[in-house]
């Protein structure tokens, strides 16, 4: 079974700044996505990223970015000149590209994102 | 724009009760999801559907839980009897056949007292 691990409860950042947020995960399959979701408080969950394994280019939208490095299963996210409205919990997921599991998403714990102004 | 919609948006209940959660996909989208999310946790998935049929199912707590999608359209998890343990957030996500992304809903949020 797929594992997912975010190791930062909590995080914060002044805005305009720039922040990482780890995850790291374990699989033993070679083939399968990585997604960091953005959950505000009170609202619904959504993508802010996705990264395909089989792809070496570090998947970029906007001012988020990842470091994707499958050797180490480590899939981080950065977001670059940090807003109030980043402010959110995030989460890290994986999903396997087939398989009896396929469409699942096996999420981390989360990280706790504070944007002071 | 399209959404996955959910009903309700908050629930308390008494032990022992009976609860049930719906969730409307965006149309046209055959996988539907359902997901427990446990606060301060991130979320686990309960079932999955496609079409009308069960494909996943192995963590739902089938001696309390059930779920069905009837017309492979919109979907009911039921919980009978609730316990304290269930508080919790549920969430329904669906993607379209072939889609990589989830899209979710606002979800329910279950207090069990």
């Amino acid at each position: 079974a797929q594992t997912v691990t975010q190791s930062q409860p909590e995080m914060s950042v002044q805005e305009a700044e720039t922040v990482t947020l780890s995850c790291t995960y374990d699989t033993s399959e070679s083939d399968y996505y990585l997604f960091w979701y953005k959950q505000p408080p009170s609202r619904q969950m959504i993508l802010v990223i996705r990264q395909e394994a089989y792809k070496q280019q570090n998947a970029t939208e906007n001012r988020f970015s990842v470091n994707f490095q499958k050797a180490a299963k480590s899939f981080s996210l950065k977001i670059s000149d940090s807003q109030l409205g980043d402010a959110a919990m995030y989460f890290c997921a994986y999903r396997s590209r087939g398989g009896t599991s396929y469409g699942k998403l096996t999420f981390g714990q989360g990280t706790i994102l504070t944007v002071h102004p | 724009e399209a959404e996955v919609a959910q009903s309700p948006r908050y629930k308390i209940t008494e032990k022992s009760q009976a609860v049930a959660f719906w969730c409307d996909p965006i149309s046209g989208h055959a996988t539907l999801y359902w997901y427990r999310q446990i606060l301060g946790q991130g979320p686990e998935l309960l079932v999955q559907f496609q079409d009308e049929s069960v494909v996943d199912d192995s963590q739902l707590p089938k001696d309390r839980f059930s779920a069905e999608r009837l017309k492979g359209v919109d979907s009911t998890l039921k919980i009978q009897p609730a316990e304290l343990g269930d508080s919790a957030m549920y969430l329904c996500a669906s993607s379209p056949v072939g889609g990589i992304g989830q899209f979710f809903g606002p979800g329910t949020r279950l207090t069990v007292l």
